[in-house]
């Protein structure tokens, strides 16, 4: 099983540019996520998915849309980015939401927008 | 809405020192509580967790102990290694909903 995986690792973007982050996961989860890690802020979900075809914001979610395209795919797009989206981006997915399921996460991508 | 407030670090301790990191958590309902570590370079991975008050979860050594009457969750571990450098992070997950809430992490250095 390769778990939870992220595309892609590293990007440079300038300001104003769009990209993609895909991410898939192979252990049949129901709900998906998609956080950003800043320096001193611990993570903070942009937008999750609790279950194939439906997608809620989290605590961040401007600048940000998500699509969850099968079961096993969530990808996050920046549609026009800003210095201010320079992060490190990790995906997670869980069997039955949050409540007591662990979180299993991405090795992440660090984005750097200039 | 629901919260977690974790020691600040870094935190330098030589090998074979005692560890503690604080956690306290602020929720309305009863939440599941974690304790995830973020090796360098690496995502998180689950460290510990607990689902009901006075629940001791345990793992590579650590412990914590879930505790409604402080509302805390502090992570110990007796004797560290330099190969438990990382970062560490609390959590919550309230029942009610799908979500994650961490602290802000606290950087753990072991050195030889």
């Amino acid at each position: 099983n390769a778990g939870v995986t992220q595309t892609p690792k590293f990007q440079v973007l300038k300001t104003g540019q769009s990209m993609t982050l895909q991410c898939a996961q192979d252990m049949n989860h129901n709900s998906m996520y998609w956080y950003r890690q800043d320096p001193g802020m611990g993570l903070r979900l942009i937008y999750y998915s609790a279950s194939e075809g439906t997608t809620d914001k989290g605590e961040v979610p401007n600048g940000y849309n998500v699509s969850r395209l099968n079961k096993r795919e969530f990808s996050l797009r920046l549609e026009s980015a800003a210095p201010s989206q320079t992060s490190v981006y990790f995906c997670a997915s869980s069997e039955v939401g949050g409540g007591a399921a662990e979180q299993y996460f991405g090795p992440g991508t660090r984005l750097t927008v200039t | 809405g629901d919260s977690v407030t974790q020691m600040e670090g870094p935190v330098t301790l030589s090998e074979e020192a005692f560890l503690t990191i604080n956690c306290t958590y602020t929720a309305t309902g009863y939440p599941s509580l974690f304790w995830y570590v973020q090796y360098p370079g690496e995502g998180l991975q689950l460290l510990l967790k607990a689902t009901k008050a006075d629940d001791k979860g345990s793992n590579k050594g650590f412990e914590a102990t879930y505790r409604k009457e402080t509302t805390s969750f502090h992570l110990e571990k007796g004797s560290v290694q330099v190969s438990d450098s990382a970062v560490y992070f609390c959590a919550l997950s309230d029942r009610s909903d799908y979500k994650l809430s961490f602290g802000a992490g606290t950087t753990v250095t072991v050195r030889a």
